[in-house]
């Protein structure tokens, strides 16, 4: 089936230790983001990336870093210079042929601190 | 930055009932998406507005792209348990470019009484 896998579902962080989330679609789409989901809030976009080889600060980029080397996947690294990093993570997926196709979502990956 | 205004932040009703939010922008939005969230999931698109005045059905819930460019509201007829969830609205604003960010409100929490 055609998706957008996030793995693992819920990941637990050690002080000073940086973390790689997994983001992978089978879409064939270009465009990849991340996003950050905290209680009672909306998205916020961490990173972007329209095209391999090629990606765009978000919002609140901070503290974090991302790779695409392959179309299909867009990993999320959570630096230790994130000092908050206890949040849901939403990696989406969209095609850029066609004038506006919306953003697809994964089913996130829940990152806490121990 | 752009904000985006989603009401009410959470609603509780009683299943039969019609359920409507909306949302509202600071700045001109050329795309309006509508999008429902299960606990521990990620959002999945419900529906999706392209033009000024457009009024968009799917099954019971039913959108519109407010004329001003600034607003967007969402109507769910005849609610059922299973549309228990957080309802987000996200709109695309016109000076992005050939980048495609979404802007997200905060989300509407709506819980059914059976």
């Amino acid at each position: 089936d055609g998706g957008i896998t996030q793995s693992p579902k819920y990941l637990f962080r050690k002080e000073g230790q940086n973390v790689t989330l997994s983001c992978e679609q089978n879409l064939n789409h270009d465009a990849m983001y991340w996003y950050r989901q905290d209680p009672g809030q909306g998205l916020r976009l961490i990173y972007y990336s329209q095209i391999v080889n090629d990606f765009q600060k978000g919002d609140i980029a901070e503290g974090y870093s991302v790779s695409r080397e392959k179309k299909e996947s867009f990993p999320l690294t959570v630096t230790s210079a994130q000092k908050n990093p206890t949040a849901f993570y939403l990696c989406a997926s969209r095609p850029t042929t066609g004038r506006n196709q919306p953003q697809h979502f994964g089913d996130g990956t829940r990152l806490s601190i121990l | 930055g752009q904000q985006l205004n989603q009401s009410p932040q959470s609603m509780f009703i009683q299943e039969g009932e019609d359920v409507s939010m909306n949302c509202t922008s600071s700045s001109i939005f050329n795309t309006w998406l509508w999008y429902k969230q299960d606990p521990g999931e990620g959002p999945v698109l419900l529906i999706a507005l392209y033009k000024a005045g457009e009024l968009t059905s799917n099954g019971r819930l039913t959108a519109q792209f407010g004329i001003t460019r600034k607003d967007s509201f969402l109507n769910i007829s005849a609610s059922i348990p299973s549309d228990v969830g957080i309802y987000f609205c996200a709109g695309r604003s016109s000076s992005g470019g050939s980048n495609y960010k979404l802007t997200f409100g905060k989300g509407t929490l709506l819980t059914v009484n059976p």
